[in-house]
């Protein structure tokens, strides 16, 4: 089957750096997608990685290995209005994008 | 950037009662359109799928003559909540993709739904 993990949640300080991972499984692949999500709001889109290697835009960097089914989400410089779920999503060989649950960032002063 | 318009915002209708949701891509034409549902503290569920002037495909669970999906051009989708239920009280939230397969999806900004 097909599934994306990440971890559920994440506590980080202001100011510092956070990463988070996801780890993929599907049905061939064609890209990889991280959207935000502010509480009752809806996903915003931040990143697309399809080849191998890191693609940097300003704070936020995304990673992908994709021999390793894995990726992750770099965010520097840590503000309080980075506090927000951060979803990941797999595009399978259908173009059909798999979800992840989401993990649910919190930044503390 | 790609502009995705829902409305409205928020709805309160009475149970029994219809609800139709409109989902708008403003500047850019939108083959594939895409319907959510998520409950609080849950996942994005995808709930169907629809291309224009075609049916829609809905995932496994969701009744299609519950939540009727028209596609009836290249920037306007609509769901309309049939005989809504308490149940069916949630967030909707639509998104739309390009011509181009793997071009991101952009999403409008969603719907709470609350049926009394």
């Amino acid at each position: 089957g097909q599934n994306i993990d990440q971890p559920t949640e994440m506590t980080a300080t202001e100011g510092a750096i956070v990463q988070i991972n996801c780890t993929y499984q599907t049905s061939g692949f064609n890209g990889l997608f991280w959207y935000q999500q502010h509480a009752g709001e809806a996903p915003t889109f931040l990143s697309y990685n399809v080849l191998d290697g890191l693609e940097e835009k300003g704070r936020f960097s995304s990673f992908l290995s994709r021999s390793k089914g894995y990726s992750y989400l770099l965010l520097k410089e840590l503000q309080m209005k980075d506090s927000a779920s951060y979803l990941c999503a797999a595009l399978d060989s259908n173009y059909q994008l798999i979800w992840g649950a989401g993990t649910k960032l919190i930044i503390k002063p | 950037g790609a502009v995705v318009s829902q409305h409205p915002s928020w709805v309160i209708c009475k149970s029994g009662t219809s609800v139709k949701i409109e989902c708008r891509s403003l500047d850019f034409q939108a083959t594939t359109m895409f319907w959510y549902r998520q409950f609080p503290k849950q996942s994005l569920m995808l709930m169907a799928t629809s291309n224009e002037g075609s049916k829609a495909t809905y995932e496994q669970g969701v009744e299609k003559d519950k939540f009727l999906i028209n596609h009836a051009s290249l920037t306007l989708s609509t769901l309309t909540v049939t005989s809504a239920h308490p149940e069916d009280s949630s967030f909707y939230i639509c998104s739309a993709r390009g011509v181009r397969e793997v071009s991101p999806l952009h999403f409008g900004n969603g719907t709470r739904l609350t049926v009394t």
